[in-house]
């Protein structure tokens, strides 16, 4: 495998569901990220590990959960979700350096969610 | 808070007519700028970034785009658009070491 890679590439669940979103990345990162993207809205940085640290977007409902286990994993633990949660997530990743902030990021496929 | 904003949410050429994809940023310092590419159903491709040194910068696929601090823009061109060039195209920028993005433009590529 080479890149970012995520799994499952498309997920339908029900409001009552609980489901998990997995991202690896193969390109020796040091940051991971993801993102949602939605119709006609622009992408929505949803939560950021780098460098140890974790950064989330204060609008991003309880109902998201990550996980960074390691520098190359990252999960979103989804649980009772809405129907306005559908679209698309992907996973990036980047190496990030405290003086220069964070470089170009590398984007995975995507996981396709629908929530019914 | 550094942002971008593109001109038009979609732009229609003909296969081998000149492509050109607008972006304006707005910086209080100096920006690191990308322009990436979505296919459908796929992640986010970069095509070229300019953080220092020349204006000008040449990325994947035949595209480039020239930052132009004067007039706050770093636009996306391309001499010659093909059928496989028909995607989406965000422009973003480092904003407190985060990556911000425009809202998109849907290139749409007619024979």
């Amino acid at each position: 495998e080479t890149g970012v890679t995520q799994t499952p590439r498309h997920l339908v669940m029900g409001m009552t569901n609980k489901k998990s979103l997995k991202c690896e990345q193969h390109l020796g990162h040091n940051a991971m990220y993801w993102y949602k993207q939605s119709a006609k809205k622009p992408l929505e940085l949803m939560f950021v590990y780098s460098l140890e640290e974790r950064v989330e977007n204060n609008s991003v409902p309880s109902r998201f959960s990550p996980e960074c286990p390691n520098s190359s994993h990252l999960f979103l633990h989804l649980h009772t979700l809405q129907p306005e949660d559908s679209a698309l997530y992907l996973c990036a990743s980047s190496q990030a350096a405290r003086d220069r902030g964070h470089n170009e990021q590398f984007f995975g496929p995507g996981t396709r969610l629908t929530v019914l | 808070a550094q942002s971008v904003t593109q001109l038009g949410s979609h732009v229609s050429v003909s296969e081998g007519a000149l492509v050109l994809l607008r972006c304006n940023y707005s910086s209080s310092v100096p920006p690191y700028l990308f322009w990436y590419v979505q296919y459908p159903n796929q992640g986010l491709q970069l095509l070229l970034k300019y953080t220092t040194g020349a204006t000008l910068v040449k990325g994947i696929n035949g595209f480039e785009a020239e930052f132009k601090k004067s007039e706050t823009s770093f636009h996306l061109t391309k001499p010659s658009a093909h059928m496989s060039d028909a995607a989406e195209y965000f422009c973003a920028v480092i904003s407190f070491q985060k990556l911000v993005f425009g809202t998109g433009t849907r290139l749409l590529v007619s024979p």
